[in-house]
């Protein structure tokens, strides 16, 4: 398996534009989390999936971000308006529903707004 | 509410030495996993090592080992026989297990920086 992909990279983009942010888990995990890393608050849990239903959102900091898991191999992260203090790296992961087994990592999206 | 804490921003150690990550957790839930993931300076996440909070024994892989212990709500990661490639960002994460509202939730503590000098 190729691993979690994520897409793209790297974004930059302006202020007050829209972002999508994607993600490919691997094949056949369950669970789906996206986080938002950045120097101030470290790794933040945005939100979590299980089988393609959001769980938890309760991290999500505002209304101009949004998520969406439409089939067990896709979710993508929206920012509408981005705001200069979006820029972080977003990471995506993902693990099976077999227990307490880890998460696999994406190589994360370096999203810079100016 | 999971919480993570990890009370040391930086540590230095020397190579071949052994050095201890320290980690605590706060749960009220009896079923949990403990995780530690390692970020080196390119940015990818890492999983190194895990322990159930059912699991009698101390989890090993390879030269790190997790010191668990469950009454006092620590999760320390011992590295042995430091290596330069272990130089990186050190996380310990949590994961609800059944009996909590948000099962499967996997939150991270803030993060420790190892720094090994040669």
């Amino acid at each position: 398996d190729a691993g979690v992909i994520q897409s793209p990279r790297h974004e930059v983009t302006e202020m007050g534009q829209e972002v999508t942010l994607r993600c490919k888990p691997i094949s056949g995990h369950d669970y789906l989390f996206w986080y938002r890393q950045t120097m101030m608050r470290g790794l933040e849990l945005l939100i979590y999936f299980n089988n393609n239903v959001p769980i938890d959102d309760s991290g999500m900091p505002e209304d101009r971000f949004s998520a969406k898991m439409p089939n067990a191999s896709f979710s993508t992260l929206k920012i509408q308006p981005s705001e200069p203090r979006d820029s972080a790296v977003y990471f995506c992961a993902s693990s099976l529903d077999r227990g307490l087994t880890e998460a696999f990592f994406g190589q994360g999206t370096r999203l810079t707004v100016v | 509410a999971q919480k993570i804490t990890q009370t040391q921003p930086g540590m230095f150690v020397q190579e071949k030495e052994a050095v201890t990550l320290d980690c605590t957790y706060d749960t009220s839930d009896p079923s949990y996993g403990l995780f530690w993931y390692k970020q080196p300076s390119s940015g990818e996440m890492i999983f190194l090592i895990y322990q159930g909070s059912y699991d009698q024994q101390n989890a090993t892989e390879g030269r790190y080992s997790l010191n668990f212990q469950k009454a006092r709500k620590s999760a320390n990661l011992v590295i042995s026989a430091s290596q330069l490639g272990d130089s990186a960002m050190y996380f310990c994460a949590m994961r609800e297990g059944f009996g909590g509202t948000s099962y499967g939730k996997l939150t991270f503590g803030q993060g420790t920086i190892l720094t090994v000098h040669p």
